[in-house]
């Protein structure tokens, strides 16, 4: 069974501009969750998404929005790009039926902004 | 609120000792437990997890943690390192199985020959 794949693995952008990444989870998962992995910061959780809808957001700007088609694969989008921006953004999918919703997790999208 | 707090930032140790990293956590009602690894350029892979039952939990290439409710923590252990553990380790909580993933700030675990 495939992983959890991410497109694209690196990325470099200017501020102001505007990104999105995507994210396509294990076949049969249709949880995904997005979080933003950066030195200072560490692991924070941006949102979850479940068959379409958005479940849980954490603390972020309004700038991070995501989707989820109906095929779950997901996409997050960065709107006006700020330098504190740049990081890893790291995808996870799980299937929620499991008694502990074990996350599956892509190998991230790196983000630089300039 | 949930939060953990993983005690040490960096963690070198030599090929074939012992090493523990340290993880404690608050929250509030039960939650479960996990560690994840991340080597460098990938993604996390759950190393093993706490959710009920016995408190000392084996994960997979040789890992174990115990899980202590009095003291919250949820120290990771291994008896005998190699230097394909070299990597960077996260502690993470969840309220309930639905609930969201909170990580901490991990620990690179650095083995030397």
């Amino acid at each position: 069974k495939a992983g959890v794949t991410q497109t694209p693995r690196y990325l470099i952008k200017t501020r102001g501009q505007q990104v999105t990444l995507s994210c396509s989870p294990i076949s049969g998962h249709r949880s995904v969750s997005w979080y933003q992995q950066t030195p200072g910061q560490g692991l924070q959780f941006l949102f979850e998404y479940f068959s379409e809808t958005q479940r849980n957001k954490g603390n972020f700007p309004g700038r991070f929005s995501g989707r989820q088609f109906s095929n779950s694969r997901s996409e997050m989008n960065v709107s006006t790009l700020e330098l504190g921006d740049s990081a890893l953004y790291l995808c996870a999918s799980s299937n929620i039926r499991s008694s502990y919703n074990e996350q599956f997790f892509g190998p991230g999208t790196r983000l630089t902004v300039l | 609120a949930q939060s953990v707090t993983q005690l040490d930032s960096q963690v070198p140790v030599f090929e074939e000792a012992p090493v523990e990293l340290r993880c404690n956590y608050s929250s509030s009602v039960s939650v479960y437990l996990f560690w994840y690894v991340q080597y460098p350029n990938q993604g996390l892979q759950l190393l093993l997890k706490y959710l009920s039952g016995s408190t000392l939990v084996k994960g997979i290439n040789g890992f174990e943690a115990e899980f202590n409710k009095s003291q919250t923590s949820f120290h990771l252990r291994k008896p005998s390192v190699h230097i394909s553990d070299t990597a960077e380790y996260f502690c993470a909580v969840r309220e309930g199985s639905q609930g969201n993933l909170i990580f901490g700030k991990g620990t690179k675990l650095s083995v030397k020959p």
